[in-house]
């Protein structure tokens, strides 16, 4: 596609459920980062993708966070059992590959609310 | 912990002038440097990079990199109402993480 697209766009969620969180990389993008930034805070680092590999999960900040890439393509992050601190919008980003020059590109975001 | 330190403003700068952010970073391996910008409620979105000492320039904007000081800066000329926005300082750790800073808000008075 022309861009990296995330979705849903906006997600609530009750405390307790399960949410799934889409991101759909730039066509050809072999590297794909996952952000997360709450309100008037910074990016925080969650977990990072080389094809469907994950090297570096060292963001996620509880076992309740996972993500998983298929098809070295779509990217799940998925959220047990929610709370409320993990309201926050969540960034994907994409890059054509790791290395000196890369350059990340990011998506629209998905803005969760846990209630 | 790999620390990007900016000021986090607001920059407030007429209409005309020259707006300057700047970020320093702690991890002196980093190779790779960037500048996002994100309007309010929006996602960031890329408008530099550079990779070597020295000024790099692109229309109205310059981004300068000094590895020795571990200090990267954005200058942005003729600055107007539309550049009001955060800007994000980004280093890129060992080729495959970057770390952003928490960004200076910048005003633009007309």
């Amino acid at each position: 596609g022309a861009g990296v697209s995330q979705s849903p766009s906006n997600k609530v969620t009750e405390k307790g459920k399960d949410v799934e969180l889409r991101c759909d990389p730039i066509s050809g993008h072999t590297a794909l980062y996952w952000y997360r930034q709450s309100l008037g805070q910074g990016l925080e680092f969650l977990i990072y993708f080389q094809g469907n590999s994950a090297p570096d999960k060292s963001g996620l900040p509880s076992d309740r966070f996972s993500a998983e890439r298929t098809g070295g393509s779509v990217s799940t992050l998925t959220i047990q059992r929610t709370q409320q601190e993990d309201s926050a919008v969540y960034l994907c980003a994409s890059s054509p590959q790791t290395g000196f020059n890369t350059e990340a590109f990011f998506g629209q975001g998905t803005r969760l609310t846990v209630v | 912990q790999k620390e990007v330190e900016q000021n986090s403003g607001p920059l407030s700068v007429p209409e005309g002038a020259i707006a300057s952010l700047n970020c320093t970073y702690s991890d002196r391996v980093s190779q790779s440097f960037f500048w996002y910008r994100q309007y309010s409620g929006k996602s960031p979105e890329l408008i530099m990079s550079i990779y070597s000492n020295g000024d790099k320039e692109d229309g109205r904007f310059t981004a300068q990199l000094n590895k020795a000081s571990q200090y990267v800066s954005l200058l942005i000329r003729d600055s107007q109402p539309s550049d009001s926005a955060t800007y994000l300082c980004a280093v890129l750790y060992n080729f495959n993480k970057f770390y952003f800073g928490s960004g200076t808000k910048l005003n633009v008075k007309p």
